[in-house]
């Protein structure tokens, strides 16, 4: 159980277009889920929160207008590079908290994607 | 600001032997909760085990288990009998409890099991 996955696994886009990147939680339903990034050789940096049906909470420093974040089901959250550049290359990685189940919240993480941006 | 800090950057140890991984944190809250997660070469994030702040027991799993030192803000990994296949990145996290699950992790440390 708490399978998450996304989609694509590996994407290569041009300069200025925009890609979406889908995550999903396959056997439970997940009302918030989260967007990482991680830089090769480092930890994982939370980029925002994303609660089904409203607005995603963004950490400091994220831009919202290029890292659009939708979540508009209970097992379906969107994250879209919008006008994408070479420095947004990077591991995506996203993740779905398991609902409390009288123990703790535990997230459960996809397999990430791969976005080159030549 | 809670913190979590993993001072070994990278490890090794033979087959079947055993190793510890090392973690502090640091916050003022006492409802919180532990983990570990694994990062093999595929890059998927695996939760190893966890720990809720208001159990003394240390928790286990299979050959994982926990030292957790809550006055020390102490939480490391003890792997016994490592195998090959426990080569991986191995992150510690913090959630602060009543949170929206917010993880906060350490760097991280690179083990190497070796044959």
């Amino acid at each position: 159980g708490a399978v998450v996955s996304q989609h694509p696994s590996w994407v290569i886009c041009k300069s200025g277009t925009s890609v979406k990147i889908e995550c999903r939680s396959l056997d439970f339903q997940a009302t918030t889920m989260f967007w990482y990034r991680q830089f090769p050789k480092q930890s994982l940096m939370l980029m925002a929160t994303s609660n089904e049906g409203s607005k995603a909470t963004y950490e400091q420093g994220v831009e919202k207008d290029k890292f659009l974040i939708n979540h508009a089901s209970l097992t379906l959250s969107t994250l879209t590079v919008t006008s994408a550049h070479p420095e947004d290359s990077s591991f995506y990685i996203c993740s779905a908290l398991l609902p409390p189940s009288g123990i703790t919240d535990t997230q459960y993480f996809g397999p990430g994607t791969r976005l080159t941006v030549l | 600001a809670q913190t979590v800090t993993q001072s070994q950057p990278e490890m090794s140890v033979q087959e079947a032997e055993t190793v510890t991984l090392s973690c502090t944190y640091d916050t003022s809250e006492s409802n919180y909760y532990l983990f570990w997660y694994k990062q093999p070469p595929s890059r998927q994030m695996i939760l190893v085990i966890r720990q809720e702040a208001y159990k003394q027991q240390n928790a286990t799993e299979n050959r994982f288990s926990v030292n957790f030192q809550k006055a020390a803000k102490s939480f490391s990994l003890k792997i016994s009998d490592s195998q090959l296949g426990d080569t991986a990145m191995y992150f510690c996290a913090f959630m602060l409890g009543g949170s929206q699950g917010n993880l906060i992790f350490g760097k991280g440390t690179k083990l190497s099991v070796k044959p």
